[in-house]
């Protein structure tokens, strides 16, 4: 019930397309909901994040969506471009100063 | 702001040797650090989780005698990998909550790469 389950495990688009990365979670005390890039030997970087009460967030080319029914967020990255291509994190976390939960990761590779 | 170091960002000791690790909180004060874990191509493993003045807090199978965390101060935590060897051969990275609590964000470093020879 901790899990967080993410897809697909590798992604391949063409720039300027959309990348769309999902995930799915069973544990419904999970209250916050971050993306995270993380690019080869580095640590991980907060893209963007959103709470269950709200059904989309959108900041620049990143949009999470969130289905609270369905216990589903996805992360859609428009007009992706080469410097995109890095590793793609989703977590959820029940409470302030609590523990992430990681989905398994996707590695995007944004071809020019 | 919310920046967070690592040091050394990467160290190669030999087997049986221990080998620290810092993380700084260098812009904020954090109640809870986390350390982690990352294999090549896989996700993030939580290791322990440590609360400034306490003792850490570590994950099931992860052994507290050999990796040990030290929260001395707001702004300091440190993982020690005892006797080290190959297989603890890894990508060490920690993350910092703020004190205030007032958010969910967790700061991550920039890593550290260990390599047991």
């Amino acid at each position: 019930q901790q899990q967080v389950k993410q897809s697909p495990q590798s992604l391949i688009v063409q720039k300027g397309g959309i990348s769309i990365i999902n995930c799915a979670y069973e544990n419904t005390a999970f209250d916050y909901f971050p993306w995270y890039q993380q690019f080869p030997g580095k640590g991980p970087a907060l893209l963007i994040a959103i709470r269950p009460d709200v059904s989309e967030k959108k900041e620049g080319r990143f949009t999470i969506s969130f289905n609270k029914s369905a216990k589903q967020f996805s992360l859609h990255i428009m007009d992706s471009q080469p410097g995109d291509s890095a590793t793609y994190f989703c977590a959820a976390i029940k409470n302030q100063g609590g523990k992430l939960i990681f989905g398994q990761g996707t590695e995007l590779s944004v071809k020019p | 702001g919310a920046v967070v170091s690592q040091h050394p960002s990467w160290v190669i000791c030999k087997s049986g040797t221990s080998v620290k690790i810092e993380c700084r909180s260098l812009d904020f004060q954090a109640t809870t650090m986390f350390w982690y874990r990352q294999f090549p191509k896989q996700s993030l493993m939580l290791m322990a989780t440590s609360n400034e003045g306490s003792k850490a807090t570590y994950e099931q199978g992860v052994e507290k005698d050999k990796f040990l965390i030290n929260h001395a101060s707001l702004t300091l935590s440190t993982l020690t990998v005892t006797s080290a060897h190959p297989e603890d051969s890894s990508f060490y990275i920690c993350s910092a909550s703020k004190v205030d609590g007032s958010s969910y964000e967790q700061y991550f470093g920039p890593g550290t790469r260990l390599t047991v020879t």
